[in-house]
């Protein structure tokens, strides 16, 4: 069955550095993957999307990689800030009309 | 501003009961779908709309039902309240062309069945 993995455990960061988070997949070929920023209490957050003809996306402090080989993403948040704690999400999407399957998702704390 | 509104924010019912939770959307998007979010499953499909009049099941479809009547609602209903389906509910849209645009959610509805 398809299954998508993020790590459970949150990533904790100094402020200022940069923050790596791993979406990996099985069982499953993406036309194109999303990530999504989640606060407590509070709905997903489109962040960004690259499709499988893309190595690599960015937007301001943000960078998306994804390896088909490899079936995996990752997500990185460059100079991050406590402003940028928050759960990230990875979803994949295309293989079924405009559904996207979502991970569990990582927790990301920067401390100041 | 458009926007995709959830109601009620919180729930509390007893099992057996039937409940309706709502969702409304003003982007005129074509595409709806509800999740469900729980501790150690993260988000699951429970039905979607691609328009008027469709509806499909998702992933955990059982118990569920939606109707679409117009663009704007999708309202998702428990036909008859069980505990396992305490859980916080999430309602998205998104255009034919969600892919690149992502979806939109609203502020979801925590539901507690007791």
């Amino acid at each position: 069955s398809q299954k998508i993995e993020q790590n459970s455990e949150a990533l904790n960061i100094q402020e200022g550095k940069t923050a790596t988070l791993t979406c990996n997949y099985t069982n499953y070929s993406p036309a194109y993957l999303q990530w999504y920023r989640q606060d407590p209490g509070r709905g997903p957050v489109f962040l960004l999307l690259i499709r499988e003809n893309e190595k690599e996306k960015r937007k301001e402090r943000l960078k998306v990689t994804f390896d088909t080989t490899l079936k995996q993403s990752l997500f990185h948040i460059t100079a991050s800030q406590p402003a940028d704690s928050a759960t990230y999400l990875c979803a994949l999407g295309g293989n079924a009309g405009n559904m996207l399957t979502f991970g569990g998702g990582t927790r990301l704390m920067v401390k100041p | 501003d458009a926007e995709i509104t959830q109601s009620p924010r919180h729930k509390i019912t007893e099992t057996g009961r039937q409940v309706t939770l709502a969702c409304h959307q003003t982007w005129n998007h074509n595409n709806m779908f509800w999740y469900r979010q729980d501790l150690g499953h993260g988000l699951r499909l429970i039905h979607y709309s691609y328009g008027v009049q469709d509806t499909n099941k998702g992933e955990v479809s059982d118990g569920y039902s939606v109707s679409r009547s117009n663009t704007e609602d999708l309202p998702l209903t428990l036909e008859s309240a069980a505990s396992s389906q305490t859980s916080v509910y999430f309602c998205a849209s998104s255009d034919r062309t969600g892919e690149a645009y992502g979806y939109t959610f609203g502020s979801g509805t925590r539901l507690t069945v007791v």
